[in-house]
């Protein structure tokens, strides 16, 4: 079964100032997604970035970007300009497509925390 | 557009009752997938809908049902409910089910269904 690791289980950050999330995932697969949701007290779980494992070219999004490390099994998402309204827990997952069909698995999660 | 609407946002039962839980797609997504969130165990995968079959099956008990209707609207039903069910049951949908291109497959989530057993 594909785990999912989040070594960071509190981060903290300032507002206006850049933060990174780890995430180390376990597969022996070639082809896959990784995901990283946000889920703010709302409780709605938001896509935030995806990345496919056969490009290399790491995924940005605004503000939103992660380096990708295949080899090494690496998946960090990085936030520029941290705003008050990126305060969440913040999942890393990871999907394949297999016989048995599609399931997202997912870290424990990582909360995290923008000071003014 | 309407994101995926699940109801009721929540629900409290005592233990050895069912409870059944519904979920709506966003419009024109035809795969409903059906999660478990808890403090202890994070979020668990429980079944997978395209098409009105099951696809995918998480590791929990037969307790544990769902199923899809011809709209792609989904339920999941909990028996004999224990206390640890307690937990926010999410719902996910997406375009597609299948080996195609990413973007049809990204999973989109409700707000879930806040199940407390007494």
């Amino acid at each position: 079964a594909q785990t999912v690791t989040q070594s960071q289980p509190e981060m903290s950050v300032q507002e206006a100032e850049t933060v990174t999330l780890s995430c180390t995932y376990d597969t022996s697969e070639s082809d896959y997604y990784l995901f990283w949701y946000k889920q703010p007290p709302s409780r709605q779980m938001i896509l935030v970035i995806r990345q496919e494992a056969y490009k290399q070219q790491n995924a940005t999004e605004n503000r939103f970007s992660v380096n990708f490390q295949k080899a090494a099994k690496s998946f960090s998402l990085k936030i520029s300009d941290s705003q008050l309204g990126d305060a969440a827990m913040y999942f890393c997952a990871y999907r394949r497509w297999s016989n048995s069909g599609y399931a997202l698995n997912f870290g424990k999660g990582t909360s995290l925390l923008v000071t003014p | 557009k309407a994101g995926v609407t699940q109801t009721p946002r929540y629900l409290i039962k005592t233990r050895g009752q069912q409870v059944t839980l519904s979920c709506s797609p966003i419009s024109g997504h035809r795969s409903v997938s059906w999660y478990q969130q808890t403090p202890g165990q994070g979020l668990q995968f429980l079944f997978e809908y395209f098409s009105e079959t099951q696809r995918n099956k998480g590791n929990f008990p037969g307790r544990f049902s769902g199923r899809q209707f011809s709209n792609s609207r989904s339920e999941m039903n909990v028996s004999t409910l224990e206390l640890g069910d307690s937990a926010l049951y999410l719902c996910a949908s997406s375009l597609e089910w299948g080996p195609s291109n990413l973007a049809k497959n990204i999973q989109y989530f409700g707000a879930g269904t806040r199940l407390s057993v007494l």
